[in-house]
């Protein structure tokens, strides 16, 4: 079985500070990680995705991700966030026998302030 | 066009009731999906759709029936629901189910279903 772990279920930054959200995953296979986003009262949109090839993955907003095996890792950041940033953020994995699922971590609200 | 379109966007309903969300696109995808997501929660897949057949159920009651009349709507039919039902309701396609292993889903903003 595939699993997510987010670590911090809540993260605050400034407006302008480094945004790091954090995920680690599980998988007996090569795992497809993604990174979506949900502003309140919406559905999930995809920021990001790693299936194969290079590990350091940018996305839309100014987001990226790496992909480290080592670490079972799939850490989300932005250089610089913005209050439109503030939102629900879910890691997610899919592949192996799971076809056809994607599993999501617990979801970290990012909180940007002025 | 590249949206998922759902509705109703808020349905109340009693534990007698019978109604129905219903699930549209237009992008010629294949596949589609419900999701469940309670408040705080992650979204819980529940039904997957390939071609118009079931593809997977995730073990849901069957006071919940989805149906698939043709490759751009997907509706979940409602009876006798629970209050612990209340959730918000995602549908989501795909091109394919293989575009899920690549992360090409795309969802609706949701029903939020309140069950009194």
């Amino acid at each position: 079985a595939q699993s997510v772990t987010q670590l911090g279920s809540h993260v605050s930054v400034s407006e302008g500070a480094l945004v790091l959200l954090r995920c680690n995953y599980s998988s007996s296979v090569p795992p497809y990680l993604f990174w979506y986003v949900q502003y309140p009262n919406q559905g999930l949109q995809l920021l990001l995705k790693y299936t194969t090839g290079a590990t350091l993955v940018k996305g839309i907003n100014g987001f990226e991700a790496e992909f480290k095996k080592s670490e079972t890792s799939f850490h989300l950041t932005k250089p610089s966030a913005h209050m439109s940033d503030a939102a629900e953020y879910f890691c997610a994995v899919a592949g192996g026998t799971s076809y056809g699922k994607l599993t999501f971590g617990q979801g970290t609200i990012l909180t940007v302030h002025p | 066009d590249t949206e998922v379109t759902q509705t109703p966007k808020h349905l109340v309903m009693g534990m007698t009731n019978k109604k129905s969300l219903k699930c549209e696109q237009h992008m010629g995808h294949r596949a589609m999906y419900w999701y469940k997501q309670k408040a705080k929660k992650p979204p819980e897949l529940m039904f997957v759709y390939s071609y118009e057949k079931l593809s997977i159920n995730e073990s849901v009651p069957s006071r919940f029936s989805p149906e698939c009349p043709n490759s751009s709507l997907l509706n979940l039919h409602l009876h006798a629901l629970q209050p612990e039902d209340s959730a918000l309701y995602l549908c989501a396609s795909s091109p394919g189910l293989a575009g899920l292993l690549t992360g090409e889903l795309f969802f609706g903003e949701g029903s939020r279903l309140t069950v009194l």
